[in-house]
């Protein structure tokens, strides 16, 4: 079953403004969260990450927001660039191991 | 971050055949894995890769199937044994280290198995 659901398969946005992605988990055993981003032909990258005693981290034009008690979270990205254009991996961990659990991604296309 | 390394980035095999994926680092990581991430879906979890001992499989896969080598701290193997159609995937190595959670990835061997 999946336990990390990113439920927008593809976003497109124009250059210049915000990017939301969301992303959904359903194991209260998760603690750790990451997204990754990934082009094509490409393994994917590490973006962002943020632990469950937080609510929020930043970096750069990224933010990543937890929200614990609706187990969700969103990737932030301002100002979106057309460089952004790739597919976002949503994965979570748990305090008991080290395997990340992915969303299926989210297709974002950044336009000019 | 390491600099990750797989062969081959793509390959056609037959069904009943066996293929070996490599994947090289250039620095001593102490956690390897390998993922699949099958053609619409998220990326799987196959394995942890243990150095001197048996790899650690998640459940759903199996020694026989996908053995894997980890002879070394830069280098590991995978091989998908007896290939059918559904094994056509993205194979991809990641690393890590125990001190984090975050893991980086090769750029992946793409499998079609007709």
């Amino acid at each position: 079953d999946q336990q990390v659901k990113q439920n927008s398969p593809s976003l497109s946005v124009q250059e210049g403004r915000i990017s939301i992605l969301n992303c959904d988990y359903t194991n209260s055993m998760f603690d750790y969260f990451l997204w990754y981003k990934k082009y094509p032909a490409e393994g994917p990258t590490f973006l962002i990450s943020i632990s469950s005693i937080k609510d929020k981290n930043e970096d750069g034009r990224f933010t990543v927001f937890l929200n614990k008690s609706a187990k969700h979270l969103s990737l932030h990205i301002v100002p979106s660039q057309p460089g952004d254009s790739a597919v976002y991996f949503c994965a979570a961990s748990a305090l008991d191991g080290y395997a990340l659990n992915f969303g299926k991604g989210t297709s974002l296309l950044v336009t000019p | 971050s390491a600099v990750i390394s797989q062969k081959p980035s793509r390959d056609i095999c037959q069904r009943g055949t066996s293929l070996t994926i490599q994947c090289q680092v250039d620095s001593q990581v102490t956690m390897m894995f390998w993922y699949r991430q099958q053609p619409g879906q998220s990326l799987t979890l196959i394995a942890t890769a243990n150095q001197g001992s048996e790899a650690t499989y998640e459940s759903g896969f199996v020694i026989d199937k996908f053995p894997i080598s980890r002879p070394n701290l830069t280098f590991s193997t995978l091989t998908v044994s007896n290939m059918s159609p559904e094994d056509s995937s993205i194979y991809l190595c990641s690393v890590g280290t125990v001190l984090s959670y975050e893991q980086y990835f090769g750029p992946g061997t793409r499998l079609t198995v007709t």
